[in-house]
């Protein structure tokens, strides 16, 4: 069964500093990647996805993600954070070209200090 | 980028009620539909997945007589929570597929069930 392990829980940041959310996943075939981020009582928004190719990913938000098979790890990055970034962040993983079930993560909750 | 609405944004209903959660994808058409629950500070839980014409089908441990799950159109796919409890109270987030094949999930900014 494939799953999504995200260490952090919560993570505090100064504003201007960078920021790396860790995503660990586990799935026998080849995983079809995702990074959402939910604000407070809002639906999800898709920050990037990896299918294949390239393995550094660009997402919206000047976020970006680096697939790295052998440590069965998505990291999400991003080089400059900003106040409006504070937000929970789940990352989700699927197989079958990204056809099947999306398993999600239990999030990280990102706090933004000035 | 493809736009989910649902409705409504939160309800409040008393023990013993039933709730409908409305789930539309306004500017495109979903062949599947899903429905997830989240409780406070946890992850999404996908809770069942909904074809156009036909029956849903849903996660194990998930009541389908409970959560009734219908998708009549292709814009379209609604969650009702029968004779609800104080515990079914949660978040729940509907998201539609664009697409058929890698198509991106587009998810609704969710409803609030609170049961008193």
């Amino acid at each position: 069964a494939q799953s999504v392990t995200q260490p952090d829980i919560h993570i505090t940041v100064s504003e201007g500093a960078s920021l790396e959310l860790r995503c660990n996943y586990s799935y026998g075939a080849t995983p079809y990647l995702f990074w959402y981020v939910q604000s407070p009582g809002q639906g999800l928004q898709l920050l990037l996805k990896y299918f294949s190719g390239d393995t550094l990913v660009q997402g919206i938000k000047g976020f970006e993600a680096e697939f790295k098979r052998s440590q069965s790890s998505f990291n999400l990055r991003k080089p400059s954070v900003h106040w409006s970034d504070a937000a929970e962040y789940f990352c989700a993983v699927a197989g079958n070209f990204g056809n099947e079930k999306l398993t999600f993560g239990t999030g990280t909750r990102l706090t933004i200090i000035p | 980028g493809a736009v989910v609405s649902q409705h409504p944004s939160w309800v409040i209903c008393k023990s013993g009620t039933s709730v409908k959660i409305e789930c539309r994808s306004l500017d495109f058409q979903a062949t599947t539909m899903f429905w997830y629950r989240q409780f406070p500070k946890q992850s999404l839980m996908l809770m069942a997945t909904s074809n156009e014409g036909s029956k849903a089908t849903y996660e194990q441990g998930v009541e389908k007589d409970k959560f009734l799950i219908n998708h009549a159109s292709l814009t379209l796919s609604t969650l009702t929570v029968t004779s609800a409890h104080p515990e079914d109270s949660s978040f729940y987030i509907c998201s539609a597929r664009a697409g058929r094949v890698s198509g991106e999930l587009f998810f609704g900014e969710g409803s609030r069930l609170t049961v008193l």
